[in-house]
């Protein structure tokens, strides 16, 4: 049971690249999540997803955009990078139907570290 | 020893002593309580939860205590090994798309 994978672990991109980062769950989970973590300020959530097909924003969404075409993947992009953008990136997993509550918690993966020069 | 989240965010304690992590949550709406741990160059880990209804859990070695009349949780580990050393994270769940992390205290332990 891998739980949550993310690809690439690292990354360098210049200044105006894209890429798109990877996340698979193998959870069943209906809920998932995009955060970014930078020295001294915590996670801060990037876009959520509340099931297939499905995107929200979360606290700091500008300069990235993601899909949720399948259950199991969430995918996060950056069309034109930004050296504002270097952080290292979280994807998490929560929630299974069948569970009396909403509330359970966030299931992450090990990491993407990016650094835009 | 004793933190208080973002005030003072290290903590080192000697090993077999008991840590005491604090937080303070900023809605009073949460309902729902988390604890992570995050060890170097990997994801938060889930230690334990808390709903607003329960103002004590306990689980292996580790207790959560939540006071809701001045928006605190704490996080106490008994008798801390070596392999305790992490940041702790606690965050707070008002629903799906809303929870909030703090920045976190970093736990030293010394042999």
């Amino acid at each position: 049971n891998a739980g949550v994978t993310q690809t690439p672990k690292f990354r360098v991109l210049k200044t105006g690249q894209s890429m798109t980062l990877l996340c698979a769950q193998d959870m069943n989970h209906e809920y998932m999540y995009w955060y970014r973590q930078d020295p001294g300020m915590g996670l801060r959530l990037i876009h959520y997803s509340v099931g297939e097909g499905t995107t929200a924003k979360g606290e700091v969404p500008d300069g990235y955009n993601v899909s949720r075409l399948k259950k199991q993947n969430f995918l996060l992009g950056l069309e034109s990078a930004a050296p504002s953008q270097t952080s290292v990136y979280f994807c998490a997993s929560s929630y299974s139907r069948g569970h009396s509550s909403y509330n359970s918690p966030l299931h992450f993966g090990n990491g993407t570290r990016l650094t835009v020069t | 020893g004793e933190s208080v989240g973002l005030h003072l965010p290290t903590l080192s304690v000697q090993e077999g002593d008991n840590s005491i992590i604090n937080c303070a949550y900023s809605n009073s709406a949460s309902d729902y309580f988390i604890w992570y741990k995050q060890e170097s160059g990997k994801g938060p880990q889930f230690i334990i939860d808390i709903r607003s209804n329960m103002d004590k859990r306990q689980g292996q070695r580790v207790t959560v205590l939540l006071n809701k009349t001045v928006k605190h949780l704490s996080l106490q580990i008994a008798a801390t090994q070596p392999g305790d050393s992490a940041v702790y994270f606690c965050a707070e769940n008002i629903w799906v798309g809303d929870m909030r992390f703090g920045a976190g205290t970093r736990l030293t332990v010394k042999p």
